[in-house]
């Protein structure tokens, strides 16, 4: 069956533009987490969206990282003006009903190269 | 707050011997640990998980335990094989239902 996906799955811009990186959770799955992580460190959270509730965004770094859920399904995760530490891979994963209690299933993940 | 421990963040056995990670969670009211396993360039994938009825679970070669009482959890390894080298995180439930990670152990297997 279907599973996570992300695009796109690499991504160069240089630096100052604005990035838009999607993720399509698995069917039905109501929880969805952005992370980022840098090379060869660890899950970084970003956000957490879980059904109708209000966001978890305190993971975002800073205030050009926003993310939206619409139709509580694809999510886009959107980078402004960005920098070259925003370098990294962005991972979306989802999980069903409760989360935190249910195995979380990753995407492939969007490489993002700021030059 | 809410955090889970990981130990220790870089762990280097010999093939065939047995590998450990540990985690320490702080939540009391979590009850579902899982583990998963990043290979380099791919996406984490769940490996094991346990839930607390439970204090051990078994899947070939793989086994998580679980300490309730002192808040903390193992993943076990054993007759270790090349293609476990990876990076591993635990997880554990935090407040409003939200999953919390480790920062992961890159486990090493030597020839």
């Amino acid at each position: 069956g279907a599973g996570v996906s992300q695009s796109p799955s690499n991504k160069v811009t240089e630096k100052g533009k604005d990035v838009e990186l999607r993720c399509d959770p698995i069917s039905g799955h109501t929880a969805l987490y952005w992370y980022r992580q840098s090379l060869g460190q660890g899950l970084e959270f970003l956000i957490y969206f879980q059904g109708n509730s209000a966001p978890d965004k305190s993971g975002l770094p800073s205030d050009r990282f926003s993310a939206e859920r619409t139709g509580g399904s694809v999510s886009t995760l959107t980078i402004q003006r960005t920098q070259q530490e925003d370098s990294a891979v962005y991972l979306c994963a989802s999980s069903f009903q409760r989360g935190a209690q249910e195995t979380q299933y990753f995407g492939p993940g969007t490489r993002l190269l700021v030059l | 707050g809410e955090n889970v421990e990981q130990h220790p963040s870089t762990l280097s056995v010999q093939e065939g011997d047995s590998a450990v990670i540990k985690c320490t969670y702080s939540d009391s009211a979590s009850n579902y640990f899982p583990w998963y396993k990043q290979e380099l360039g791919k996406r984490p994938q769940l490996i094991i998980d346990i839930r607390s009825n439970v204090g051990e679970k078994k899947d070939q070669r793989i086994a998580v335990t679980l300490n309730k009482t002192a808040k903390h959890f193992s993943l076990h390894i054993t007759e270790t094989q090349p293609e476990d080298s990876a990076v591993y995180f635990c997880a554990a439930p935090g407040r409003d239902d939200k999953i919390i990670f480790g920062k992961g152990t890159r486990l090493h297997i030597l020839p």
